[in-house]
């Protein structure tokens, strides 16, 4: 069965840095896109970047452009996060997930996230 | 940029009532909308794609409608369950695909 399992979350200071690391089974890792979302407290789930099946393809949300860099090592089944210039506005449970998508014609091509890990804390505090 | 909201922000239900949410895109994105589900302290779990097509696994007596700017989740039959906050979210390429949620709406016992 397909599982998503993220480490490397914790308690950092302001402007550090910290990567987290998704690691993926059961599936065909370098067949899909994955992607990083996160819920900071009391807030709703906020989409945070994607990279291609690949590698060679990346995009990431306004809120961590030039911040955050998506990776992924297909010969290690693992995605990673590297987190730099850390805010407290960072502070979230951040969530990899796994990209799918259904195409019933040309026209009809929808794409949605099937599988989720369980989500990693991530604190920005001094 | 598409801007997704969603109402309510968050209601009140008892089991067994038909519960339905409201999702807005700010443009036409046809129907390219999800949902999902989040339970705190859980993975969220994707409901419906393509705004009214059922996950694998995902109970009947949840269901999507909707194209355009305006969708709609409803649960037929609250179970207990499902008190949840729900999220609907659409997607475009840029060539990867980017997503964007809605606010969210939370759903309590009442």
């Amino acid at each position: 069965q397909v599982q998503l399992v993220e480490s490397g979350g914790g308690v950092v200071q302001p402007g550090r840095s910290l990567r987290l690391s998704c690691a993926a089974s059961g599936f065909t890792f370098d067949n899909y896109g994955m992607h990083w979302v996160r819920q900071a407290p009391g807030k709703g789930l906020e989409w945070v970047a994607v990279i291609s099946y690949d590698g060679s393809n990346k995009y990431y949300g306004d809120s961590v452009k030039g911040r955050f860099t998506i990776s992924r090592d297909n010969s290690r089944n693992t995605l990673y996060l590297q987190m730099n210039s850390l805010r407290a506005e960072d502070t979230a449970v951040y969530y990899c997930a796994k990209e799918n998508v259904y195409s019933s014609t040309w026209y009809n091509t929808f794409y949605f996230l099937d599988y989720w890990g369980q989500g990693n804390l991530v604190t920005v505090s001094s | 940029d598409i801007q997704m909201t969603q109402s309510p922000s968050s209601l009140s239900a008892s089991v067994g009532d038909r519960v339905t949410i409201t999702c807005r895109a700010s443009q036409s994105i046809s129907t390219n909308l999800n949902w999902y589900q989040h339970q705190p302290g859980k993975a969220p779990r994707l409901l419906i794609y393509g705004a009214s097509t059922l996950q694998s696994g995902v109970p009947s007596r949840f269901s999507g409608s909707g194209s355009g700017t305006d969708f709609t989740l409803t649960i037929s039959g609250l179970q207990p369950e499902d008190f949840a906050s729900y999220y609907c979210q659409q997607s475009f390429t840029t060539p990867v695909v980017v997503f964007t949620f809605g606010p969210g709406t939370r759903v309590d016992f009442k």
